[in-house]
């Protein structure tokens, strides 16, 4: 069983719509949650950390954690097409406990904003 | 503030040749992890240091090896290089172990 599972996609979004991004993880000792966004050819680049179950808000985004279901989402909302990226989920790494937070990431989702 | 950096930034290399790829993690950070990136196998793990020591360590063979020095700067070394080590290596930094990571552009090595 993969530690981290995203949807590969591609997932095709209209401009103006909002896009979903979803990502399970199989650690139930999990504590932390990251959402990077990665152009083709570059870098990754943080978008959006999680620690507590809830959403967190920051501008289109939001990240949205489920602890008991073990899942991690991203909204984008008003979606542009500079958006079209491939994002990257990541959690901290099997039997995870201070000292020992190694992130593991999923392969990623491809999202394409259609014009 | 500055971002990760990391040198160089492109690389050709021989097959049995070895290679030392440079980072120099975001001032105040020190922690620094580094990633093997291929379309094949995505983004995978090599290894991380804090404070000089390894605290964790991926599933890649011995000619795979890294260093902290005291100011937090990091290099990783592969030795006996083959085609397959031809990718994107990333290099990431936090300011300690449980705080989120920030990459810098990336190293592409192609090994011929």
């Amino acid at each position: 069983q993969k530690e981290v599972e995203q949807n590969s996609g591609p997932l095709s979004v209209p401009e103006g719509a909002i896009a979903s991004l979803n990502c399970t993880y199989s650690d139930r000792g999990s504590q932390s949650f990251f959402w990077y966004r990665q152009y083709s050819g570059k870098s990754p680049e943080l978008i959006m950390f999680i620690y507590s179950n809830g959403d967190k808000e920051d501008g289109r985004f939001t990240a949205q954690l489920n602890k008991a279901s073990q899942y991690v989402s991203l909204l984008i909302r008003d979606s542009q097409p500079s958006d079209s990226a491939t994002y990257l989920c990541a959690v901290t790494g099997p039997g995870a406990n201070f000292g020992n937070e190694k992130l593991t990431f999923g392969t990623g989702t491809r999202l394409t904003i259609i014009p | 503030k500055a971002g990760v950096t990391q040198t160089p930034r492109y690389l050709i290399k021989t097959r049995g040749q070895q290679v030392t790829l440079s980072c120099s993690p975001i001032s105040g950070h020190r922690s620094v992890s580094w990633y093997q990136q291929t379309p094949g196998q995505g983004l995978q793990f090599l290894f991380e240091y804090f404070s000089e020591t390894q605290r964790n360590k991926g599933n890649f063979p011995g000619r795979f090896s890294g260093r902290q020095f005291s100011n937090s700067r990091s290099e990783m070394n592969v030795s006996t290089l083959e085609l397959g080590d031809s990718a994107l290596y990333l290099c990431a930094s936090r300011r300690a172990i449980i705080y989120e990571q920030y990459f810098g552009p990336g190293t592409r090595l192609t090994v011929t």
